[in-house]
Protein backbone atom coordinates (compact mmCIF):
# COMPACT_ATOMS: atom_id res chain seq x y z
CA UNK A 1 0.00 0.00 0.00
CA UNK A 2 0.65 3.98 -0.02
CA UNK A 3 3.69 5.09 2.21
CA UNK A 4 4.07 8.64 2.90
CA UNK A 5 7.50 10.27 4.64
CA UNK A 6 7.55 13.37 6.04
CA UNK A 7 10.45 15.59 6.75
CA UNK A 8 11.68 17.06 8.81
CA UNK A 9 9.64 15.92 11.89
CA UNK A 10 10.31 19.82 13.80
CA UNK A 11 11.03 22.79 12.16
CA UNK A 12 11.85 26.06 13.63
CA UNK A 13 12.21 29.58 11.65
CA UNK A 14 12.78 33.10 12.56
CA UNK A 15 9.53 35.48 11.89
CA UNK A 16 9.69 36.57 8.90
CA UNK A 17 11.61 33.86 7.06
CA UNK A 18 10.64 30.92 4.92
CA UNK A 19 9.82 27.20 5.76
CA UNK A 20 9.71 24.11 3.53
CA UNK A 21 8.66 20.52 4.59
CA UNK A 22 8.78 17.98 2.40
CA UNK A 23 7.08 14.61 2.05
CA UNK A 24 7.84 11.63 -0.61
CA UNK A 25 5.37 8.78 -1.44
CA UNK A 26 5.72 5.63 -2.52
CA UNK A 27 2.46 4.72 -5.13
CA UNK A 28 2.89 6.10 -8.26
CA UNK A 29 -0.50 5.77 -8.61
CA UNK A 30 -1.08 8.49 -6.26
CA UNK A 31 -2.84 11.76 -7.43
CA UNK A 32 -4.21 14.32 -4.94
CA UNK A 33 -2.03 15.32 -2.32
CA UNK A 34 -3.45 17.58 0.81
CA UNK A 35 -1.81 19.66 3.28
CA UNK A 36 -3.68 20.17 6.50
CA UNK A 37 -2.59 22.24 9.68
CA UNK A 38 -3.62 21.27 13.10
CA UNK A 39 -2.87 23.22 16.49
CA UNK A 40 -3.09 22.56 18.81
CA UNK A 41 -6.57 21.00 20.61
CA UNK A 42 -7.96 21.82 17.47
CA UNK A 43 -8.69 19.94 13.89
CA UNK A 44 -6.96 19.31 10.86
CA UNK A 45 -7.71 22.16 8.54
CA UNK A 46 -6.81 21.98 4.78
CA UNK A 47 -4.63 24.77 4.04
CA UNK A 48 -3.65 23.82 0.02
CA UNK A 49 -3.41 20.98 -2.11
CA UNK A 50 -2.57 19.97 -5.78
CA UNK A 51 -3.94 17.13 -8.14
CA UNK A 52 -0.91 15.25 -10.15
CA UNK A 53 -1.78 17.13 -13.32
CA UNK A 54 -0.54 20.43 -12.14
CA UNK A 55 2.91 20.77 -10.93
CA UNK A 56 3.09 24.00 -8.40
CA UNK A 57 -0.04 25.79 -6.67
CA UNK A 58 0.21 28.98 -4.59
CA UNK A 59 -2.33 30.46 -2.20
CA UNK A 60 -1.24 33.62 -0.76
CA UNK A 61 1.96 32.50 1.59
CA UNK A 62 2.08 29.01 0.83
CA UNK A 63 2.49 27.13 -2.12
CA UNK A 64 2.89 23.42 -3.09
CA UNK A 65 5.13 21.68 -5.53
CA UNK A 66 4.95 18.56 -6.85
CA UNK A 67 7.49 16.12 -8.65
CA UNK A 68 5.79 13.09 -10.05
CA UNK A 69 9.08 11.68 -11.41
CA UNK A 70 10.56 11.94 -8.02
CA UNK A 71 7.33 11.02 -6.45
CA UNK A 72 7.92 14.08 -3.76
CA UNK A 73 5.77 17.04 -3.41
CA UNK A 74 6.61 19.83 -0.61
CA UNK A 75 5.03 22.62 1.65
CA UNK A 76 6.25 26.19 1.13
CA UNK A 77 5.30 29.02 3.85
CA UNK A 78 6.67 32.57 3.03
CA UNK A 79 7.13 35.35 5.34
CA UNK A 80 6.51 33.36 7.94
CA UNK A 81 4.38 34.40 10.91
CA UNK A 82 3.79 33.23 14.59
CA UNK A 83 0.27 31.79 13.62
CA UNK A 84 1.96 29.55 11.45
CA UNK A 85 3.05 27.39 14.16
CA UNK A 86 1.35 23.84 14.17
CA UNK A 87 1.70 20.84 13.21
CA UNK A 88 1.68 20.20 9.39
CA UNK A 89 0.50 16.99 8.06
CA UNK A 90 1.19 16.40 4.33
CA UNK A 91 -1.38 13.00 2.40
CA UNK A 92 -1.72 11.10 -0.46
CA UNK A 93 -4.66 9.44 -2.11
CA UNK A 94 -5.21 7.25 -5.03
CA UNK A 95 -8.74 8.19 -7.15
CA UNK A 96 -11.10 5.35 -5.88
CA UNK A 97 -9.38 4.31 -2.99
CA UNK A 98 -11.25 6.48 -0.47
CA UNK A 99 -8.31 6.99 1.84
CA UNK A 100 -5.85 9.54 2.76
CA UNK A 101 -2.39 8.54 3.58
CA UNK A 102 -0.75 10.70 6.03
CA UNK A 103 2.63 11.38 6.92
CA UNK A 104 3.87 12.08 10.37
CA UNK A 105 3.70 15.32 10.72
CA UNK A 106 5.56 18.55 11.37
CA UNK A 107 6.18 20.69 14.52
CA UNK A 108 7.07 23.99 12.91
CA UNK A 109 7.36 26.89 14.96
CA UNK A 110 8.16 30.47 14.04
CA UNK A 111 9.91 32.44 16.89
CA UNK A 112 9.79 35.89 16.99
CA UNK B 1 -23.77 25.55 7.64
CA UNK B 2 -20.32 24.38 6.15
CA UNK B 3 -18.98 22.78 9.18
CA UNK B 4 -18.61 19.00 10.29
CA UNK B 5 -19.86 19.17 14.25
CA UNK B 6 -18.95 16.49 16.67
CA UNK B 7 -20.12 16.03 20.10
CA UNK B 8 -19.25 15.34 22.92
CA UNK B 9 -15.48 17.39 22.84
CA UNK B 10 -14.26 15.50 26.30
CA UNK B 11 -15.64 11.79 27.21
CA UNK B 12 -14.65 10.06 30.23
CA UNK B 13 -15.27 6.14 30.33
CA UNK B 14 -15.25 3.55 32.40
CA UNK B 15 -13.96 0.08 30.47
CA UNK B 16 -17.56 -1.45 31.68
CA UNK B 17 -19.22 1.76 29.90
CA UNK B 18 -21.01 2.02 26.99
CA UNK B 19 -21.01 5.26 25.05
CA UNK B 20 -21.53 7.05 21.94
CA UNK B 21 -19.92 9.96 19.95
CA UNK B 22 -21.86 11.88 17.45
CA UNK B 23 -20.51 13.38 14.33
CA UNK B 24 -23.59 15.66 11.83
CA UNK B 25 -22.82 17.61 8.77
CA UNK B 26 -25.03 19.39 6.48
CA UNK B 27 -23.06 20.20 3.46
CA UNK B 28 -24.68 17.49 1.62
CA UNK B 29 -21.69 15.35 1.29
CA UNK B 30 -22.10 11.34 0.64
CA UNK B 31 -18.46 10.29 2.61
CA UNK B 32 -18.31 10.36 5.88
CA UNK B 33 -15.11 9.17 8.01
CA UNK B 34 -13.90 7.65 11.40
CA UNK B 35 -10.53 8.68 12.18
CA UNK B 36 -8.50 7.75 15.76
CA UNK B 37 -5.31 10.32 16.60
CA UNK B 38 -3.30 9.70 19.31
CA UNK B 39 -0.86 12.31 20.39
CA UNK B 40 1.99 13.61 18.45
CA UNK B 41 0.74 11.35 15.42
CA UNK B 42 -1.13 11.55 12.41
CA UNK B 43 -4.90 10.32 11.73
CA UNK B 44 -5.08 7.12 11.28
CA UNK B 45 -8.39 5.65 9.56
CA UNK B 46 -10.79 3.47 11.04
CA UNK B 47 -13.84 3.19 9.11
CA UNK B 48 -15.21 5.03 5.94
CA UNK B 49 -19.00 5.46 4.67
CA UNK B 50 -20.00 5.89 1.42
CA UNK B 51 -23.56 6.89 0.49
CA UNK B 52 -24.53 5.58 4.32
CA UNK B 53 -23.18 1.89 3.74
CA UNK B 54 -19.84 0.89 5.03
CA UNK B 55 -17.08 0.71 2.57
CA UNK B 56 -13.81 0.26 4.34
CA UNK B 57 -13.48 -1.16 7.62
CA UNK B 58 -9.40 -0.34 8.83
CA UNK B 59 -9.32 -3.65 10.49
CA UNK B 60 -10.63 -2.36 13.92
CA UNK B 61 -11.69 -4.64 16.98
CA UNK B 62 -15.23 -4.89 17.39
CA UNK B 63 -15.62 -2.84 20.65
CA UNK B 64 -15.70 -0.15 18.05
CA UNK B 65 -19.46 -0.37 16.38
CA UNK B 66 -19.95 2.85 13.53
CA UNK B 67 -23.62 3.73 12.19
CA UNK B 68 -24.65 5.95 9.78
CA UNK B 69 -28.49 6.56 10.22
CA UNK B 70 -28.92 8.81 7.03
CA UNK B 71 -26.43 11.24 5.14
CA UNK B 72 -25.94 13.96 7.79
CA UNK B 73 -25.07 11.76 10.39
CA UNK B 74 -22.73 9.14 11.81
CA UNK B 75 -22.22 7.18 15.34
CA UNK B 76 -19.13 5.31 16.77
CA UNK B 77 -20.58 3.29 19.44
CA UNK B 78 -18.00 1.86 22.32
CA UNK B 79 -18.19 -0.89 24.28
CA UNK B 80 -15.37 -2.20 26.41
CA UNK B 81 -13.06 0.19 26.08
CA UNK B 82 -9.36 0.00 26.58
CA UNK B 83 -7.07 2.29 27.68
CA UNK B 84 -4.76 2.21 24.91
CA UNK B 85 -8.39 3.75 23.24
CA UNK B 86 -7.75 6.74 24.90
CA UNK B 87 -7.12 9.67 22.30
CA UNK B 88 -9.14 12.56 20.18
CA UNK B 89 -11.53 10.67 17.67
CA UNK B 90 -12.21 12.67 14.56
CA UNK B 91 -14.92 12.52 12.51
CA UNK B 92 -14.68 13.80 8.41
CA UNK B 93 -16.63 14.22 5.50
CA UNK B 94 -16.33 14.42 1.51
CA UNK B 95 -18.43 15.42 -1.26
CA UNK B 96 -18.40 11.77 -2.56
CA UNK B 97 -16.11 8.96 -1.91
CA UNK B 98 -14.04 7.23 -4.07
CA UNK B 99 -12.93 10.47 -6.15
CA UNK B 100 -10.42 12.92 -5.74
CA UNK B 101 -12.29 15.03 -3.18
CA UNK B 102 -11.36 17.10 0.10
CA UNK B 103 -11.99 15.91 3.20
CA UNK B 104 -13.32 18.30 6.52
CA UNK B 105 -12.39 17.30 9.83
CA UNK B 106 -15.10 17.67 12.85
CA UNK B 107 -12.94 19.26 15.65
CA UNK B 108 -12.80 15.87 17.75
CA UNK B 109 -13.94 13.86 20.50
CA UNK B 110 -11.20 13.71 23.17
CA UNK B 111 -11.69 9.99 25.04
CA UNK B 112 -10.49 9.00 27.98
CA UNK B 113 -10.65 5.38 29.03
CA UNK B 114 -9.80 4.59 32.74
Amino acid sequence: GENVEQHPSTLSVQEGDSAVIKCTYSDSASNYFPWYKQELGKRPQLIIDIRSNVGEKKDQRIAVTLNKTAKHFSLHITETQPEDSAVYFCAASIQGAQKLVFGQGTRLTINP
Amino acid sequence: DTEVTQTPKHLVMGMTNKKSLKCEQHMGHRAMYWYKQKAKKPPELMFVYSYEKLSINESVPSRFSPECPNSSLLNLHLHALQPEDSALYLCASSRLAGLIETQYFGPGTRLLVL
